[in-house]
Order: structure tokens, then sequence, then C-alpha cells
């Protein structure tokens, strides 16, 4: 698509539910982010794809947290067991990286709208 | 372990003048880009502008120029001519590999 799309866009849960949130990136790119960010923070890392694998997933939290991307392209985050303070903006973008030398281009992150999470 | 620091939580500018929002990094890594990222009020995270590690001299786009001062590992936004659409959350990132990671953030207020 023309750029990342993130379903839903709002959502409401109660506490203990299970949530997914979804990412479809930018048709092409190999590296796919996610990030939470709270209000007034900046964005936390939480977990970066390059392809269908996890190439970094030290930013999760906890083992309630797990993201997939089965076919290198759409990802889902999914949430177990939601706590309140799980409420948060959850972003996800999508990159075209390019040799993992940080400086060998831009590969700049193109993100989408975000989809924001509150559990009650 | 790498680390992105912004300092100012909040700053003012009047409309037309320039301001800087002060970035500093740290990583032992040799290799690394930096970036500036804007999020106005309605939430878009917007790209500014790109600096790598090895690149020679400070990037620039448009009215925004990045200072970048390896040594002192600081990577200051400076913007000119601000507009009041300027107003917005402004945070500095790192990447080291894939991984990208972001700063606290700046508020930026442009006033009339």
């Amino acid at each position: 698509g023309a750029g990342v799309s993130q379903t839903p866009s709002n959502k409401v849960t109660e506490k203990g539910k299970y949530v997914e949130l979804r990412c479809d990136p930018i048709s092409g790119h190999t590296a796919l982010y996610w990030y939470r960010q709270s209000l007034g923070q900046g964005p936390e890392f939480l977990i970066y794809f390059q392809g269908t694998g996890a190439a970094d997933d030290s930013g999760l939290p906890n083992d309630r947290f797990f993201a997939v991307r089965p076919e290198g392209s759409v990802s889902t985050l999914k949430i177990q067991r939601t706590e309140r303070g799980d409420s948060a903006m959850y972003l996800c973008a999508s990159a075209l990286l390019s040799g993992t030398g940080a400086s060998s281009g831009a590969n700049v992150l193109t993100f989408g709208a975000g989809s924001r999470l509150t559990v009650l | 372990a790498q680390k992105i620091t912004q300092t100012q939580p909040g700053m003012f500018v009047q409309e037309k003048e320039a301001v800087t929002l002060d970035c500093t990094y740290d990583t032992s890594d040799p290799s690394y880009g930096l970036f500036w990222y804007k999020q106005p009020s309605s939430g878009e995270m917007i790209f500014l502008i790109y600096q790598g590690s090895y690149d020679q001299q400070n990037a620039t786009e448009g009215r925004y120029s990045l200072n970048f001062q390896k040594a002192r590992k600081s990577a200051n936004l400076v913007i000119s001519a601000s507009q009041l659409g300027d107003s917005a959350m402004y945070f500095c990132a790192m990447r080291v590999g894939g991984k990208l990671i972001f700063g606290q953030g700046t508020e930026l207020s442009v006033k009339p």
C-alpha cells in the first residue's frame, strides 16, 4: 500500500482480555517495527522484524507481549491478559533496510497512524 | 548501551526566528544513523532529517539542518524561519544496526 496501515485505530478492552493489533507495512519494505508510546513520552522500542524473523525483541516488556510476521509482510502484536498499564498508543513502522550498517543510506522508518489501546 | 538524551522538555520560539533543539547520544558502535522526527498533535510521526555517522557534512533539508558534532556526540536540530505549523513534539532518534531508539522529545511552541 501507499503507507503503513494499522488496525484498529482505537481499541478499548477490559483488564485480563486478549488483544491483537495489526500492522500492514509499505509494500516491499523488509523491516517492520513496533513501538509503544505513552502520553508525553518518546516511542519505546518493542521489537523489529527483518523479513519473517524477529531481529531484535529486546524491548518486549514481558511474556504477555508477542509479535509475529509469518509471511514477511503483515505483522500482529499480541497482548495477553492485558493490564491497565498497557494502555498506550502502539505505533508500527516499516523500512527498506539496505545492509546492516546504520549509516548505509537513510533507511528511513515510515510510521503508521497508530493503534490507541485503552485497558479499563 | 545506546542512549538518546533530549534535555529540553519544552521550547518557545517567535515566528520567523531560528531555534535549536538539543540532542546528545551515546553509543560505542562506530556506525550509526541519527534522525529527527516531528509529531504534531494529530499524532503521526513525520521524518525530517537524517545524518550518518560517516557523513562529513551536516545534513540539510529545506529549513531543517542538523548540527552534527561527532566528538561531542551531539546532533542538534536547527529550524530556521520558524512557522506556526512547526509547533509540535520533536524526537531525536539513533539507529545502530537495525534498531532505532528515540529520545523523550522536546515540545516546540511557535509564538505569532
